[in-house]
């Protein structure tokens, strides 16, 4: 099975400029789930969709926000761009079979806001 | 407030000899727990997990030992080997909030030939 993929891999963006990224999850799975990795802060959720509905959320700015298409593919945008943006920003995608459900993650897109 | 702590940023071993890695946690609705491998520019990998109905679970040369009184788990890897050398992630999950793992801040693990 082919495993998470993220495109694009690697964006760079001016402050104030929106950008999206997308997740395509492993071929059956449903759950998607987004994660930012910065230095400072470590490895934090954003948010979670499953049937195209999202179903959990972190503590993030409206700024960030998402979507899950009918094939269980992800998007993620985040409007108004600051320098602090700048990450690794990580898709998962799980079964969403139960309480034991194993996320698997992709390589990331590397943002960084100049 | 951070749930999940992994209190020692980085461990150096011999090669062959034992890596323990560990892992705190403070919420006591945590009931799966994982361990993730991590190269720089690129996402976690996978490698071991135990639900809390367990104390042990052994893949390899990985072992995951969760104590559920003390809210600890650490992770054993026997032995080690130089391409294990890597940042490690904790991550616990809660049942009510399946998809939201919270993460440890890692531990560089430096295994030496």
């Amino acid at each position: 099975k082919a495993g998470v993929t993220q495109t694009p891999r690697y964006l760079i963006k001016t402050r104030g400029q929106q950008v999206t990224l997308s997740c395509s999850p492993i071929s059956g799975h449903r759950s998607v789930s987004w994660y930012q990795q910065t230095p400072g802060q470590g490895l934090q959720f954003l948010f979670e969709y499953f049937s195209e509905t999202q179903r959990n959320k972190g503590n993030f700015p409206g700024r960030f926000s998402g979507r899950q298409f009918s094939n269980s593919r992800s998007e993620m945008n985040v409007s108004t761009l600051e320098l602090g943006d700048s990450a690794l920003y990580l898709c998962a995608s799980a079964t969403a079979a139960g309480s034991t459900d194993t996320q698997y993650f992709g390589p990331g897109t590397r943002l960084t806001v100049l | 407030d951070q749930q999940v702590k992994q209190n020692s940023p980085s461990l150096s071993v011999q090669e062959g000899r034992i890596s323990i890695l560990n892992c705190d946690y403070t919420n006591s609705m945590f009931d799966y727990f994982l361990w993730y491998k991590k190269y720089p520019a690129e996402g976690p990998t996978f490698l071991i997990s135990i639900s809390s109905i367990k104390d042990k679970n052994e893949d390899g040369r990985f072992t995951v030992f969760l104590n559920k009184s003390a809210k600890h788990l650490s992770l054993h890897i026997v032995p080690s080997q130089p391409g294990d050398s890597a940042v490690y992630f904790c991550a616990a999950q809660d049942s009510g909030n399946t998809g939201k793992l919270i993460f440890g801040q890692g531990t560089t693990l430096q295994v030496k030939p």
